[in-house]
């Protein structure tokens, strides 16, 4: 069975300040894809990134980074200089190659930046 | 810029009316999922098909609610009869194979 725990429910920090978001993930496959996605206050669920269970290089984009590491089957998430404009829900997520794309979503961490 | 598209937006129905929504996915994607999402429940998968063949409905209520894609630029989601307990935000989202999917804007639907 597969499974996306972010232990994270909420989290509040101010403008400017970094932030890490975690994610835990269980499979027993071992192809797999790992996602995060942003759910802003409009509503509207928005693709941010994929990794593969074969790459373990972490990526950066921008203000934002993601590190994957296998041994502690964490894929967090970072935003460094945070802004308002970052406020949003993020969720974690999971497909295992045996599942025929289906899905597993993390609970979602909802990330509140104070001006 | 290449989007899904939902239809309608919003939609308020009485208990008992039957509620249909609808959904164009990307050109080009293969697969297409139905989810609900709300604050108790977070996002639950409802069902999805790879080319235009269902692959699960177990997320379902089968006595209510049906999904089909009758062409691959078409899919629909039925609830009848509705009931209060149906009230969600419906997302359809759509991909190919195991890769990311990308996600409509959503149909907020209250039944009364």
């Amino acid at each position: 069975a597969q499974k996306v725990t972010q232990a994270q429910t909420e989290i509040s920090v101010v403008e400017k300040e970094d932030v890490t978001l975690d994610c835990v993930y269980e499979t027993r496959d071992t192809t797999y894809y790992l996602f995060w996605y942003k759910q802003p206050p409009s509503g509207e669920l928005v693709f941010l990134i994929r990794r593969n269970s074969f790459d373990e290089q972490n990526e950066i984009s921008g203000r934002y980074s993601w590190n994957f590491q296998k041994s502690t089957s964490s894929f967090n998430f970072t935003i460094t200089a945070s802004q308002v404009v970052d406020s949003a829900v993020y969720f974690c997520a999971l497909v295992a190659y045996s599942s025929a794309s289906k899905i597993i979503f993390g609970s979602g961490t909802r990330l509140s930046i104070r001006p | 810029d290449a989007r899904v598209t939902q239809t309608p937006r919003h939609k308020v129905t009485e208990m008992g009316q039957e509620v249909t929504m609808r959904c164009q996915p990307i050109l080009g994607h293969n697969t297409v999922f139905w989810y609900r999402q709300t604050m108790m429940q977070g996002l639950e998968l409802l069902a999805y098909f790879r080319n235009r063949a269902p692959l699960d409905d177990s997320g379902m209520p089968k006595d209510r609610f049906s999904a089909e894609m009758p062409d691959a630029t078409l899919a629909t989601l039925k609830i009848q009869p509705s009931e209060p307990r149906d009230s969600a935000v419906y997302f359809c989202a759509s991909g190919i194979l195991h890769y990311e999917q990308y996600f409509g804007p959503g149909t907020r639907l209250t039944v009364t």
